[in-house]
């Protein structure tokens, strides 16, 4: 099966930057992918890593190390509407559906 | 028109009732989703759907079922609602060119009383 750990909450003030970490476990691997949810609000995509390395759109940016089980998400250049949850998500090799991480709260203050 | 539409958005029903939630969308995916989220325990995976003629359970089906009544259409029922089911639920659809992408509806809350 797959397990993912993230922090369940982390806080920064507005300008900063902040890493979101993910550790998986699985019996195979087809990528990691991220997504943002405000409260009250919908699940969105945010970026995906099948390959080692680090993928940037925009102020946000995710890094895979397959070899580690680790992932990460940068958010720079905090601004109060990243306030919001964070999901890491694998896609389980069998059956070809995501498995989500419980999420992180990300608090931004000013 | 938002491309993943979920109806109701809000519900309140009693112990007992039978309930269906439905979504539909418009992005011509042919895989979707149904997924339930209580506070802390994020994204929980109820029933998928690959196309029509494919149901699978998820993580969490008991008390649950699905139809799939077209490429467009998957809709969640609870046969006989208890408070343990009061959640907040998403539909959700890939392509499967894209399956690491997907995408959400709005939710629907759901209150058992």
């Amino acid at each position: 099966g797959q397990s993912l750990e993230q922090p369940s909450e982390v806080t920064a003030v507005e300008g900063a930057i902040v890493q979101i970490n993910c550790t998986y476990q699985t019996s195979g691997f087809y990528g990691l992918s991220w997504y943002q949810q405000h409260d009250g609000g919908a699940p969105t995509f945010l970026s995906y890593n099948a390959l080692d390395g680090l993928e940037e759109t925009g102020r946000f940016s995710s890094f895979l190390s397959r070899s580690d089980s680790y992932g990460y998400l940068l958010l720079q250049e905090l601004q109060m509407k990243d306030s919001a949850s964070y999901f890491c998500a694998v896609r389980d090799t069998g059956f070809q559906k995501l498995v989500f991480g419980t999420g992180t709260r990300l608090l931004v203050s000013p | 028109d938002a491309d993943v539409t979920q109806t109701p958005r809000n519900r309140i029903t009693k112990t007992g009732k039978r309930i269906m939630l439905e979504c539909s969308q418009t992005k011509g995916h042919d895989r979707m989703y149904w997924y339930r989220q209580d506070p802390g325990l994020g994204l929980r995976l109820i029933y998928y759907s690959f196309d029509v003629k494919d149901i699978n359970k998820g993580e969490i089906s008991d008390g649950y079922s699905v139809s799939r009544q077209a490429q467009a259409k998957f809709s969640l029922s609870l046969e006989s609602a208890i408070p343990n089911q009061t959640a907040l639920y998403f539909c959700a659809t890939s392509d499967f060119r894209a399956k690491n992408i997907q995408y959400f509806g709005a939710g629907t809350r759901l209150s058992v009383l």
